[in-house]
């Protein structure tokens, strides 16, 4: 089956710890994306890769990175830098072919104490 | 790419009709009006677009009105399982990095 998978599906870490969230696709995407949603709220666009080997900023990237070796993969670190790191977090990948559609995965719920 | 408007929340009767509205009345003539929704904890998920014409796929039909400000997104016979969030997103395609602007939404609620 073609799709995105993120894990873990929950992550517990200590404050001042990094943690890195997967991300990985097959289905031969160009363009992958990193969401961050708190609760009630709509999504927020962290970074994006549109190819291999480059990456944008997104509305909110202070206190993350990525990279993006790999097309099937695009791992976010939430650093001891971000001050609110908790928060569900989305991956989703498209076709930079003309394509409307953006497909998501399961997300990952990160909670730091 | 421009902003919308959507109500809150809505609720629905099970087999009823679920017609959600969406304001975009700042949309310039290169946008497109997309819908996602997101079922409580999961990722979001690409529902229908349209530019100006009425679109039907078979999750849901999308009306655009005529001077292209507002649209309604119309599930037609509603169950339990659409219970979400809808997002009224618009933009213009191909946009540098494909790249979408999740607000708020519509918390719809399906109800027995």
């Amino acid at each position: 089956d073609g799709g995105i998978t993120q894990s873990p599906k929950y992550l517990f870490r200590k404050e001042g710890q990094n943690v890195t969230l997967s991300c990985e696709q097959n289905l031969n995407h160009d363009a992958m994306y990193w969401y961050r949603q708190d609760p009630g709220q709509g999504l927020r666009l962290i970074y994006y890769s549109q190819i291999v080997n480059d990456f944008q900023k997104g509305d909110i990237a202070e206190g993350y990175s990525v990279s993006r070796e790999k097309k099937e993969s695009f791992p976010l670190t939430v650093t001891s830098a971000q001050k609110n790191p908790t928060a569900f977090y989305l991956c989703a990948s498209s076709s930079m072919a003309g394509s409307y559609e953006q497909y998501f995965g399961p997300g990952t719920r990160l909670t730091v104490t | 790419d421009a902003k919308t408007t959507q109500p809150t929340s809505m609720d629905c009767a099970e087999g009823r009709a679920a017609n959600l509205p969406c304001n975009h009345s700042t949309i310039s003539g290169n946008e497109y009006v997309y819908w996602y929704r997101q079922i409580h904890s999961q990722g979001p998920q690409y529902i229908i677009h349209g530019l100006k014409n009425n679109e039907t796929n078979e999750m849901a039909s999308l009306i655009i009105t005529e001077d292209r400000k507002s649209s309604t997104l119309i599930l037609p016979h509603a169950t339990l399982r659409d219970t979400a969030v809808y997002y009224c997103i618009v933009r213009v395609a191909n946009n540098a990095g494909n790249m979408l602007t999740f607000g708020g939404g519509t918390r719809l609620m399906v109800k027995p």
